[in-house]
């Protein structure tokens, strides 16, 4: 089946400081990928559509200069929130779509800032 | 704009239960609906997907419909396992953005 592996799965950082969190779709070639946000005990929230080649498509509400995506090649999308702060710690997790099983999702990225 | 409810947001059952998981939409212009599956701390697992055209679907213990028109989609567990203690998520897929709706989830606690 289709896999998606997403690196790092925890990740401690200081107030400050910027994270990457990659995302890679291993056995497809995924021409579209999906950042969602999961605060505790609450739903998938997206926060940007990313289009390999070409600018992401950030929801409403979300800072994409605090968000960057990258998604240069069509097995790998990156996502680096910068001056990183103690709001911003979440759950991250990406998806990608390109085959039919439909989307398929990282194993997400447990953010905390301190 | 879509909105999507599971019910109820929380469950506990013995070992063994039959059970039934609800999620609905507002929108029924949807691509296709699907079900997930998260353990703590994890990432999303599939497990089964609905095309709009679809009534339902069967994987194993796991049975899901979709009505389409009245905007809604059922999750049943047959025989329930303690392993099967998770937070079951439904999502739509809008005809229109591609994006994915997800619901609030349902979090299923199966005591041995």
């Amino acid at each position: 089946g289709a896999v998606v592996s997403q690196h790092p799965s925890r990740v401690i950082c200081k107030s400050g400081t910027s994270v990457k969190i990659e995302c890679r779709s291993l056995d497809f070639q995924a021409t579209t990928m999906f950042w969602y946000r999961q605060f505790p005990k609450q739903s998938l929230m997206l926060m940007a559509t990313s289009n390999e080649g070409s600018k992401a498509t950030y929801e409403q509400g979300v800072e994409k200069d605090k968000f960057l995506i990258n998604h240069a090649s069509l097995t790998l999308s990156t996502l680096t929130v910068t001056s990183a702060h103690p709001e911003d710690s979440s759950f991250y997790i990406c998806s990608a779509s390109g085959t039919s099983y439909g989307y398929t999702f990282g194993s997400g990225t447990r953010l905390t800032v301190v | 704009k879509q909105e999507v409810t599971q019910i109820p947001a929380a469950l506990s059952v013995p070992e063994g239960e039959n059970l039934v998981l609800n999620c609905s939409f507002t929108d029924s212009a949807i691509y296709n609906l699907q079900w997930f599956r998260q353990d703590p701390g994890k990432g999303l697992t599939s497990l089964l997907l609905i095309q709009s055209s679809q009534r339902e679907q069967t994987s194993g213990r796991l049975n899901a419909s979709l009505d389409k028109s009245s905007g809604r989609s059922t999750l049943y567990i047959a025989a329930s396992q303690p392993g099967d203690s998770a937070t079951y998520l439904c999502a739509v897929l809008m005809d229109s953005s591609y994006k994915l709706i997800f619901g609030s989830g349902t979090r299923l606690l199966v005591r041995p």
